[in-house]
């Protein structure tokens, strides 16, 4: 089944302890992105990746780091996480870099920074 | 960073009843998306939109990109209770050519339909 993959469901961590929420996709696709979301802001971007060692910042990037060093997968780490980090968060994946092709969302990682 | 203004912001409505919501944006967007968020899943694609005036239907959905590019609409008919969700517009300005840039997504417009 094609779908984009995201580990954990949920998480609840301390500050200042690093983490890392894995994305995982099986169709291919070349465009990769980390959004989360909050209440009444919706969706920001934090990072993307246009192709495989391509990444660039979104809108929200402070405290996130990202890698694609294969295609299939698009980890998101957060080095020193805070509370403000505290989120609802998702990966998603597009088959070509272009506007035509529909971005396929995973089903989120809840992460709590107490 | 951009942001798209969403609009309502949440909705109760009746069974039965059509409900419209719209996105605006100081800036000029190529393309409107709008998405569903069902509760505990991830956003998934409704309609798409590419060409200013357009206007494209799926099912009981209608959305239309506005003649400025500055705004879309989504419109559904006749509300089932398993249209409750969160709905979410969003604008891709390309980055250049034909990339697909960064995708702006709007604050979202919860909607709760009472049987």
């Amino acid at each position: 089944e094609a779908q984009v993959t995201q580990n954990p469901r949920y998480l609840i961590t301390v500050t200042g302890k690093k983490l890392t929420v894995t994305c995982s996709q099986n169709m291919n696709h070349e465009y990769m992105s980390w959004y989360r979301q909050d209440p009444g802001l919706g969706l920001r971007q934090i990072y993307y990746s246009m192709n495989v060692e391509v990444t660039d910042k979104g809108d929200v990037p402070e405290g996130y780091k990202v890698s694609r060093k294969e295609k299939r997968n698009f980890p998101l780490i957060l080095e020193s996480p805070s509370p403000n980090q505290t989120s609802l968060y998702f990966c998603a994946s597009s088959f070509r870099t272009t506007g035509d092709s529909p971005l396929h969302f995973g089903n989120g990682t809840r992460l709590t920074v107490t | 960073g951009q942001q798209l203004n969403q609009s309502p912001q949440s909705m109760f409505i009746q069974e039965g009843e059509d409900v419209s919501m719209n996105c605006t944006s100081s800036s000029i967007f190529n393309t409107w998306l709008w998405y569903k968020q069902d509760p505990g899943e991830g956003p998934v694609l409704l309609i798409a939109l590419y060409k200013a005036g357009e206007l494209t239907s799926n099912g009981r959905l209608t959305a239309q990109f506005g003649i400025t590019r500055k705004d879309s609409f989504l419109n559904i008919s006749a509300s089932i209770p398993s249209d409750v969700g969160i709905y979410f517009c969003a604008g891709l300005k390309p980055a250049g050519g034909t990339s697909y840039g960064k995708l702006t997504f709007g604050q979202g417009t919860i909607l709760t339909v009472h049987p």
